[in-house]
């Protein structure tokens, strides 16, 4: 099945550094991909959709000078979030939807800010 | 106004027992999909079950099952001789649009402990 592989699974940082996120599709091709954050307890909200070769969409509220999307190639998305700071630790999940229907995860990176 | 509603937002059973998670959902669509994940305290979301909207007949996997009614818009899900592995948060998605087109609305969440 579609598998799309997420790195790092864990990640921690000092206040002020940035960090990246990637997210792979391994054998599909995404040509759109979805970054959801996930605070604790609660459910997963739509940050942005990630578009291969062009600008992301971000949802309202979101910040994006602060969470940097590149959908470089047809596999690949990344999340970069910048300046991080400790209230932007959280869960965040990228998601790529598979011709069949539906959605397909990755496992989540654990981001704690420090 | 929220298109996925889990009432529940904790449930807690001893192993053995039968437990239902419920999953209501709102939308204009005709064509949808509803989704349920379940997520271990690793994170990751591990896909259930995805059916469409003009599907309604009630699925079995195991001892999971699903019943769908759309004429009360609920999409519950039923684990039976839950077990301590079954212990995770479960969330119930929509998508709505033609091939579940658009991405995924999720629920809050039902955290579902089981006790040995």
């Amino acid at each position: 099945g579609a598998v799309v592989s997420q790195h790092p699974s864990r990640v921690i940082c000092k206040s002020g550094t940035s960090v990246k996120i990637e997210c792979r599709s391994l054998d599909f091709q995404a040509t759109t991909m979805f970054w959801y954050r996930q605070f604790p307890k609660q459910s997963l909200m739509l940050m942005a959709t990630s578009n291969e070769g062009s600008k992301a969409t971000y949802e309202q509220g979101v910040e994006k000078d602060k969470f940097l999307i590149n959908h470089a190639s047809l596999t690949l998305s990344t999340l970069t979030v910048t300046s991080a700071h400790p209230e932007d630790s959280s869960f965040y999940i990228c998601s790529a939807r598979v011709e069949t229907g539906g959605y397909t995860f990755g496992s989540g990176t654990r981001l704690t800010v420090v | 106004a929220q298109k996925v509603t889990q009432a529940q937002t904790e449930i807690s059973v001893v192993e053995k027992e039968d437990v239902t998670l419920d999953c209501v959902y709102e939308t204009r669509d005709t064509t949808y999909y509803l989704f349920w994940y379940k997520q271990p305290p690793s994170g990751e979301l591990v896909f259930l079950i995805r059916r469409n909207s003009f599907d309604e007949q009630n699925e079995i996997s195991g001892r999971y099952s699903w019943n769908f009614q759309k004429s009360t818009s609920s999409f519950n899900f039923t684990i039976t001789a839950s077990q301590v592995v079954d212990s995770a948060v479960y969330f119930c998605a929509l998508s709505e649009g033609w091939g579940g087109s658009y991405i995924p609305t999720f629920g809050r969440g039902t955290s579902l402990i089981v006790h040995p």
